[in-house]
């Protein structure tokens, strides 16, 4: 699997977007963006995932770049309870998930 | 339905013995993966199942892990002798597609 960098820690208002970048400079063609996040002593939680076109569910947007090297992960309006790792994995199976130390993201009010 | 269930949720055991931890999968769900996860190494995936059978076990850390699956709803790590540095939380995830679920985790605490 390609390795992802993020941004070790980042502060977002309450109210605001939460964007947060990766970068995954190596991935292969067959290789999915994956996000997940976990919440202090819960298990990761998928959020979201896409492979070449920009995704949105009820939780966040996928932004991928045309090369695929770069996505971001935006969470509109941030809450409170959005206080958590996210992390960024680039992965052909959904579930052999290689987690690096993801973006500590801190919701302030 | 109830997600993925692990038990127990804390396990606190001595040095040199035996410790079980369950999970039970989301029903319906083909494949079945045991994470660790430490400060020091964050998460590792040990083993994964897809419908029962060990696909890759290359994440077991040594002899002393194992892990089944005797069936669809059920599966087991084992660790024996138990020993300080495996005390981690672990996770149990099932998935069918495109995304994977996680249970609540096992503190295990060795001491």
């Amino acid at each position: 699997d390609a390795k992802t960098t993020q941004p070790p820690s980042m502060d977002c208002a309450e109210g605001r977007a939460a964007n947060l970048p990766c970068n995954h400079s190596t991935i292969s063609g067959n290789e999915y963006v994956y996000w997940y996040r976990q919440i202090h002593s819960q298990g990761p939680q998928y959020i979201i995932h896409g492979l070449k076109n920009n995704e949105t569910n009820e939780m966040a947007s996928l932004i991928i770049t045309e090369d695929r090297k770069s996505s971001t992960l935006i969470l509109p309006h941030a809450t409170l309870r959005d206080t958590a790792v996210y992390y960024c994995i680039a992965s052909d199976s959904w579930g052999k998930l290689q987690f690096g130390a993801g973006t500590q993201v801190v919701v302030t009010p | 339905d109830a997600g993925v269930i692990q038990s127990p949720r804390h396990e606190v055991t001595e040095m040199g013995q035996e410790v079980t931890l369950r999970c039970k999968p989301i029903s319906g769900h083909n494949s079945l993966f045991w994470y660790r996860q430490t400060m020091m190494r964050g998460l590792e995936l040990l083993i994964y199942f897809n419908n029962n059978v060990p696909i890759d076990d290359s994440g077991m850390p040594e002899d002393r892990f194992s892990a089944k699956m005797p069936n669809a709803s059920f599966s087991t790590l084992k660790i024996q002798p138990s020993e300080p540095r495996d005390s981690a939380v672990y996770f149990c995830a099932s998935s069918r597609s495109s995304r994977a679920f996680f249970g609540q985790g096992t503190r295990l605490t060795v001491v």
